[in-house]
């Protein structure tokens, strides 16, 4: 099993453009998680999907940033515009049916936004 | 609601030193417990869980118990290596639908 997959794993861009990142979940999983990591706020959920719908994007935290998952075996973050602020790790988890319900992460995208 | 507490660090040992992380849990039914570890530049990986009470989780040497008295899941090794430098994380799931709830994570570093 390749385990989750994350693409780019680093991104460097400039205030103001859109950045995208993606996550291909481990094949049969059925919930997929998005967690933004800095040193400051550390490991926070930003959205969660079951079975592709979005369960709660309370985490989002403003308009700038949106996800998809338009099937089963990948998932899209996007940030439009890009603000410095922005610079973080980013995880993409997956997990599925039945307890006792671990997540498996993968390695992160390392954003920076200058 | 569900919440983990765990000690804050960082941690500093020398090679070969005991090592006990505590952690705590608030839950309203029965959890899985978990640990995760995370080593620089890596995403969080599962190090063990335990799924009810009394349960002993172990891995790589570390091990901890499910103690529903104390609400606690305390990580535990008896000798630490340098290679076991990282931040570990204390979760809980109680439901298959939810994410798991992440304690704020707890730096360790040994020094050989």
């Amino acid at each position: 099993d390749a385990g989750v997959i994350q693409s780019p794993r680093h991104e460097v861009t400039e205030m103001g453009q859109e950045v995208t990142l993606r996550c291909k979940p481990i094949s049969g999983h059925n919930s997929l998680f998005w967690y933004r990591q800095t040193m400051m706020r550390g490991l926070e959920l930003l959205i969660y999907f079951n079975n592709n719908v979005p369960i709660d994007d309370s985490g989002m935290p403003e308009d700038r940033f949106s996800a998809k998952m338009p099937n089963a075996s990948f998932s899209t973050l996007k940030i439009q515009p890009s603000e410095p602020r922005d610079s973080a790790v980013y995880f993409c988890a997956s997990r599925g049916t039945g307890g006792p319900y671990e997540q498996f992460f993968g390695p992160g995208t390392r954003l920076t936004v200058l | 609601g569900n919440s983990v507490t765990q000690m804050e660090g960082p941690v500093t040992l020398s090679e070969e030193a005991f090592l006990t992380i505590n952690c705590t849990y608030t839950a309203t039914g029965y959890p899985s417990l978990f640990w995760y570890v995370q080593y620089p530049g890596e995403g969080l990986q599962l190090l063990l869980k335990a799924t009810k009470a009394d349960d002993k989780g172990s891995n790589k040497g570390f091990e901890a118990t499910y103690r529903k008295e104390t609400t606690s899941f305390h990580l535990e090794k008896g000798s630490v290596q340098v290679s076991d430098s990282a931040v570990y994380f204390c979760a809980l799931s109680d439901q298959g639908n939810t994410p798991l709830v992440f304690g704020k994570g707890t730096r360790l570093s040994v020094i050989a």
